[in-house]
């Protein structure tokens, strides 16, 4: 299994507060996801970074930011939660060999949030 | 915008019948696409990839087909058993996002005894 740990793996907040979601890799791989998946919708990009301090917005980033200070970790921050936010949270780690030879992506486990 | 669709009903097939998952996608042309496998409760887990000029992939009792004309990836299960039964995701790489996956809803197969 691909070195990849999410924390928390669960947590209850409630509306309006700052949630901070982290993940940590040790196969020093240059690409990091943040996903968020939710019946009905599929995995959904939220931000990812492609190297440290390097980031760049995904399909749903809206209400998330992101920090890459280190090659190992990769935070997801949500400023204000909001019951909108209630979803399970996968962070996933890629290593781009060349753009033809196709990338493997390796996820973490997950960690469930919810917003009351 | 780029689309990939998987059925989304769910798959119910025997033990020992071949299980076929569809993926279609609309408005791009990946050069690979991949196929994942997602357990209750656990991320993807990475099954196999198939480049555009391949025709058919193959992994113990997998096969994937990749037809560009049609825009389709066929996943077979042969010989399926009860402990395949997960949700199957289907996904391409988009370089304009740092190669993240974009997936399919992905299809449910439960394969009963």
């Amino acid at each position: 299994d691909a070195g990849i740990t999410q924390s928390p793996r669960h947590k209850v907040t409630e509306t309006g507060t700052p949630v901070t979601l982290r993940c940590h890799q040790t196969e020093n791989h240059r690409y990091m996801y943040w996903y968020r998946q939710d019946p009905g919708h599929g995995l959904r990009l939220i931000h990812y970074s492609y190297g440290v301090k390097d980031t760049d917005k995904g399909e749903v980033s809206d209400g998330y930011s992101v920090s890459r200070s280190k090659t190992e970790d990769f935070l997801l921050t949500l400023e204000s939660a909001t019951s909108s936010q209630t979803s399970v949270y996968f962070c996933a780690i890629s290593e781009i060999m060349d753009g033809n030879s196709g990338n493997t992506i390796y996820f973490g486990e997950g960690s469930w949030l919810t917003v009351v | 915008s780029q689309k990939i669709e998987q059925n989304s009903e769910a798959l119910n097939i025997q033990e020992g019948k071949t299980a076929t998952l569809t993926c279609n996608y609309t408005n791009y042309s990946p050069a690979y696409l991949q196929w994942y496998r997602q357990d209750p409760g656990r991320g993807p887990v990475f099954l196999l990839l198939i480049r555009e000029n391949e025709k058919e992939k193959r992994k113990e009792r997998l096969k994937v087909t990749f037809d560009t004309t049609l825009k389709q990836s066929l996943f077979h299960i042969t010989a399926s058993q009860p402990a395949d039964s997960a949700t199957y995701l289907c996904a391409f790489s988009n370089s304009n996002s740092g190669y993240a996956l974009n997936f399919g809803k992905g299809t449910s197969l439960l394969v009963t005894p």
